[in-house]
């Protein structure tokens, strides 16, 4: 079990550009989810996959945000036309199919800085 | 809509000292409650985790509680040392629409002081 690993763990853009964020998963966990964090407050659930499929969104998720896992292993977080409000931490965790007994594993996120 | 409060925002202690954190919820219709420890610049570890059916679980010199019917929740910390400094997160599962994510609180910032 190496845990949840998440790339690159900074990332400071200019308004406008594209970010693409990458999580990998603990291997056997099919749920994968991605959230938000800004300073001092708790993360924000944005997105939930179950194997390759992606079963919820928030209405945090603009359609400047776009979110795949194309073989149920890995997931990217893709930004377009970020703008300075998208300064965040981004958070990605997976867990086992069970969700009544099955705790969240977070990496240790994606600073996104935008200036 | 769910809503997680944490009473302390911030606390500090002596070390050694037993503290308590609190957590409430609005919606008793929940899966399961979660605790996170959260260092600076760091993602969340999983402490505890207690399904609705329990009403506490222990690890170490942790404790969590759960109420669900008043909707709360504590994590009692024995005998607190200097590297349980750190926010900790209260989250909980929801069990109606949106039960396929974790509503989490703001956190409580604890500082241990040696």
């Amino acid at each position: 079990d190496t845990g949840v690993s998440q790339d690159p763990r900074h990332k400071i853009t200019k308004r406008g550009q594209n970010v693409t964020f990458r999580c990998d998963p603990i291997s056997e966990h099919n749920r994968l989810y991605w959230y938000r964090q800004t300073l001092g407050q708790g993360p924000e659930f944005l997105t939930y996959f179950q194997n390759e499929a992606q079963l919820e969104k928030s209405r945090l998720l603009s359609d400047r945000f776009s979110a795949e896992r194309p073989k149920g292993s890995f997931s990217t977080l893709e930004i377009q036309r970020t703008e300075q409000g998208d300064s965040a931490m981004y958070l990605c965790a997976s867990s086992l199919e069970a969700v009544s007994n099955s705790p969240l594993h977070f990496g240790n996120g994606t600073r996104l800085t935008v200036t | 809509k769910q809503e997680v409060t944490q009473i302390p925002a911030a606390l500090s202690v002596p070390e050694g000292e037993n503290l308590v954190l609190n957590c409430s919820f609005t919606d008793s219709a929940i899966y399961n409650l979660q605790w996170f420890r959260q260092d600076p610049g760091k993602g969340l570890t999983s402490l505890l985790l207690i399904q609705s059916s329990q009403r506490e679980q222990t690890s170490g010199r942790l404790n969590a509680s759960l109420d669900k019917s008043s909707g709360r929740s504590t994590l009692y910390i024995a005998a607190s040392q200097p590297g349980d400094s750190a926010t900790y997160l209260c989250a909980v599962w929801g069990s109606g629409a949106g039960s396929y994510q974790l509503t989490f609180g703001k956190g409580t910032k604890l500082s241990v002081i040696p």
